[in-house]
């Protein structure tokens, strides 16, 4: 089945500042790449996705790109602001497992204001 | 629109006893999914259902977890009996079919099994 694995696993930033988080993945034939939010004693929250036949995707100050060649896959926060500090977890389709999502462990963003 | 819904939110029980959760998915959604996220983990897929099949369930721990969507809406997932390794959230989520991935999660239902 596919792992997935996410880095780093803390991070913190100074508002206003960037901020990148990286997975990789296992199944070259994965296709679809979602990122959630997760604040504290909340559901997650889809933010972004993307998928194979693009390369990236933005949405706002939060993008995603993809390389398929050596399977990983970015979220970048750009001007970040005090409510971006949360988990954020990404996630990898199985293609053979009818769309189940094997998340990576999740990074803790913390903005420093 | 309405999103998912779960309940109870927080449940304390001892080792050994029992407990059930409650999900009810989004309005037409015909697939859904039970999740554990253990803290301080990402969500790791318990079962999958689509309507009142179950679509995976390879990694539900079926000697002791068990869950059902008779009516392929809201959905029960019960522990019998529970054990410490269980404390963790139990999150719910739905999405409108398997060819759509987005997912949508419910708050989720906070375990403790001391």
């Amino acid at each position: 089945g596919e792992n997935v694995e996410q880095h780093p696993s803390t991070l913190s930033v100074q508002e206003g500042d960037s901020a990148v988080i990286k997975c990789t993945y296992s199944d070259s034939a994965s296709n679809y790449f979602p990122w959630y939010k997760q604040e504290l004693g909340k559901r997650p929250q889809l933010i972004i996705d993307i998928r194979s036949n693009v390369g990236e995707k933005k949405d706002q100050r939060i993008a995603v790109t993809l390389n398929k060649t050596a399977k990983h896959f970015s979220l970048h926060i750009t001007e970040t602001q005090p409510e971006d500090s949360a988990v954020y977890f990404c996630a990898a389709d199985d293609p053979f497992g009818n769309e189940k999502l094997t998340f990576g462990t999740g990074t803790r963003l913390t903005i420093i204001p | 629109e309405a999103g998912v819904a779960q309940s109870p939110r927080y449940k304390i029980i001892e080792k050994r006893q029992s407990v059930a959760f409650w999900c009810n998915p989004i309005s037409g959604h015909a697939t859904l999914y039970w999740y554990q996220q253990i803290l301080g983990q990402g969500p790791k897929l318990l079962i999958q259902f689509q309507n009142n099949g179950v679509v995976d369930d390879s990694q539900l721990p079926k000697d002791r977890f068990s869950a059902e969507r008779l009516k392929g809406v809201d959905s029960t997932l019960k522990i019998q009996p529970a054990k410490l390794e269980d404390s963790a959230v139990y999150l719910c989520a739905s999405s409108l079919d398997l060819r759509t991935d987005t997912q949508y999660f419910g708050p989720g239902t906070r375990l403790t099994v001391l």
